[in-house]
């Protein structure tokens, strides 16, 4: 069975970092394209940014380009999201999921609260 | 690409079909998958490639379409399926249209 299992949010203040986990289990971590996806409050889904299998090309939204970067490990089959320069617009639950035809499989979210 | 979702709210009655539309700003061929998210809970992939149903997805759900018009057909809605729908393009980066609420009527 496909887990995956995001962790690390919280509350962070605006102009603030935060570091999300992502560990999958179930499935051949290392042969699949990963993303983050995420969704504000009573909002409609947002994909964040992927990555390639090796971790050699990554791509990000618009929204995030510049202020986010992923990276994973593959021999802990885990997927980072590195979080900088925080605004209130960031605040959402996060999911993380394999990319496939659509994506089969997600976590349960993690939540971030960007706030003073 | 600009995933547009209509309607926003679509009223049912348990057992009456309901059919939902997604166009897309450009083609995406047929690069269009169709999720469920109940409150709370994550999505659920329901339909991938347009018209493929996804692993366990009951035969009463059904896609079809391909460049930039595309439907998901509910052929007589159940108690579990009022939710909100969301169709995504994967075929230019990754994009999902703003959700159709599926309520009871």
């Amino acid at each position: 069975e496909v887990q995956l299992v995001e962790s690390g949010g919280g509350l962070v203040q605006p102009g603030g970092s935060l570091t999300l986990s992502c560990v999958g289990s179930g499935f051949t971590f290392s042969n699949f394209w990963m993303s983050w996806v995420r969704q504000a409050p009573g909002r409609e889904l947002e994909w964040v940014a992927n990555m390639k299998e090796d971790g050699s090309q990554a791509y990000y939204a618009d929204s995030v380009k510049g202020r986010f970067t992923i990276t994973r490990d593959n021999a802990k089959n885990s997927f980072y999201l590195h979080m900088s320069s925080l605004r209130g617009d960031d605040t959402a639950v996060y999911f993380c999921a394999p990319d496939g035809d659509g994506f089969p499989n997600w976590g349960q979210g993690t939540v971030v609260t960007v706030s003073s | 690409i600009v995933m547009t979702q209509s309607p926003a709210t679509l009223s049912v009655s348990p057992g009456e079909r309901a059919t939902l539309s997604c166009r897309a700003s450009q083609s995406v061929t047929n690069k269009l998958a169709w999720y469920q998210q109940k409150p709370g809970q994550a999505p659920r992939l329901l339909i991938h490639s347009a018209s493929t149903r996804a692993t366990g997805i009951p035969a009463r759900f059904s896609g079809s379409g391909s460049g930039t018009e595309f439907t998901l057909t509910i052929s007589s809605l159940q108690s579990e399926d009022f939710a909100v729908y969301y169709c995504q393009q994967y075929y230019n980066w990754k994009t999902f249209g703003q959700g159709t609420k599926v309520e009871v009527k």
